[in-house]
């Protein structure tokens, strides 16, 4: 079955660490996303990607990074640099030709010790 | 700049009555809207979408909503609650060139019995 997969589904951050996050789909789309969850806000953009080795920030970049050196692949780092890590990560898929459906995988919850 | 409003961020239903969720967006160009539904702990799953086609737009779980240009708005129905839709859902707007999607703080349905 085609989708998306995100591993672990939960993590755990010490104060200091870098943390990633993994995120792979087998929908044969260019467009990758990585949105951030918290109670009440809805879902942010952090990073997206249209086409390998290309990636823009999103609204809310900094204290993450990410890289997309495979079409299937684009994880997702928090580093140390985030002071407020603690939240849902979702990861989406689409094919970048505009106006097209976001397809969403599972998320990843993220907790810091 | 585009931008969704979810009137509502808790609505409490019982199950088999009418179920309205609101959703307001404001948008430069015509829009591209979406309702997605997520349950505790899962990715999002769409809904339905509104891509300037026909104005009532029917989607999964009998859910549907219409596109009301003159009121920006873009409501989310469905004639009788089940259980089993018990869930958060957001309304989305395409925003820019690059397929950025931006979601309202979402509603958390509640049906009981």
């Amino acid at each position: 079955d085609g989708g998306i997969t995100q591993s672990p589904k939960y993590l755990f951050r010490k104060e200091g660490q870098n943390v990633t996050l993994s995120c792979e789909q087998n929908l044969n789309h260019d467009a990758m996303y990585w949105y951030r969850q918290d109670p009440g806000q809805g879902l942010r953009l952090i990073y997206y990607s249209q086409i390998v080795n290309d990636f823009q920030k999103g609204d809310i970049a900094e204290g993450y990074s990410v890289s997309r050196e495979k079409k299937e692949s684009f994880p997702l780092t928090v580093t140390s640099a985030q002071k407020n890590p603690t939240a849902f990560y979702l990861c989406a898929s689409s094919d970048p030709t505009g106006f097209e459906t976001q397809y969403f995988g599972p998320g990843t919850r993220l907790l810091v010790l | 700049a585009q931008s969704v409003t979810q009137l509502g961020s808790h609505v409490s239903v019982s199950e088999g009555a009418l179920v309205l969720l609101r959703c307001n967006y404001s948008s430069s160009v015509p829009p591209y809207l979406f309702w997605y539904v997520q349950y505790p702990n899962q990715g999002l799953q769409l809904l339905l979408k509104y891509t300037s086609a026909a104005t009532l737009v029917k989607g999964i779980n009998g859910f549907e909503a219409e596109f009301k240009k003159s009121e920006t708005s873009f409501h989310l129905t469905k004639p009788s609650a089940h259980m089993s839709d018990a869930a958060e859902y957001f309304c989305a707007v395409i925003a820019g060139g690059y397929n950025k999607l931006i979601f309202g703080a979402g509603t958390r349905l509640a049906v009981h019995p």
